[in-house]
């Protein structure tokens, strides 16, 4: 079965700090990857995603990850985080030929110290 | 890019009562939709798949009867909580693919209280 791991269920970093958050995932092939992040009582924002091609992707709002198909992970960056990227993080899975269902990781929670 | 729209945005109601939640394509068609279920501080479950013209299908100990799915047309799939209780307050959102398939478009969601 496939499934989505964030090992850090709360992450907190100063202000102007590098950040990484992980996602692992178990699955037989390679699937397509997300990033999403959600604001309290919002909705999700997609932050960047990997079909295939470069295994480094850059996203929205200054965030890049990286696909390693030998960890099986989707790792989640950036260089100096703002005090507005406090949020929710989602690592999504998204198994093809399954009618598109996706998988969500258990999320990871961000705190930025001014 | 494309938008999904949910309405309402946040609904209270009384225990034992039935709410709807619609969920919108607007600029897409979608034969196929998701509703999730999230739980305070704890991630989106999936809790059923909407098609268009037939019958939804449940994810693994989501109640059919309890949580009824009406994909009524390519742009509008619904979600109706029957009788409902307040263990059932949680926010509800929904998603549709689009393009090739590969992505999801998520709604902004629907926070539920039943007091």
């Amino acid at each position: 079965a496939q499934s989505v791991t964030q090992p850090d269920i709360h992450i907190t970093v100063s202000e102007g700090a590098s950040l990484e958050l992980r996602c692992n995932y178990s699955y037989g092939a390679t699937p397509y990857l997300f990033w999403y992040v959600q604001s309290p009582g919002q909705g999700l924002q997609l932050l960047l995603k990997y079909f295939s091609g470069d295994t480094l992707v850059q996203g929205i709002k200054g965030f890049e990850a990286e696909f390693k198909r030998s960890q099986s992970s989707f790792n989640l960056r950036k260089p100096s985080v703002h005090w507005s990227d406090a949020a929710e993080y989602f690592c999504a899975v998204g198994v093809p030929g399954t009618g598109n269902q996706f998988y969500f990781g258990t999320g990871t929670s961000l705190t930025v110290i001014p | 890019g494309a938008v999904v729209s949910q309405h309402p945005s946040w609904v209270i109601c009384k225990s034992g009562t039935s709410v709807k939640i619609e969920c919108r394509s607007l600029d897409f068609q979608a034969t196929t939709m998701f509703w999730y279920r999230q739980f305070p501080k704890q991630s989106l479950m999936l809790m059923a798949t909407s098609n268009e013209g037939s019958k939804a299908t449940y994810e693994q100990g989501v109640e059919k009867d309890k949580f009824l799915i009406n994909h009524a047309s390519l742009t509008l799939s619904t979600l109706t909580v029957t009788s409902a209780h307040p263990e059932d307050s949680s926010f509800y959102i929904c998603s549709a693919p689009t393009g090739g398939g590969y992505e999801q478009y998520f709604g902004p969601g629907t926070r539920l209280t039943v007091t």
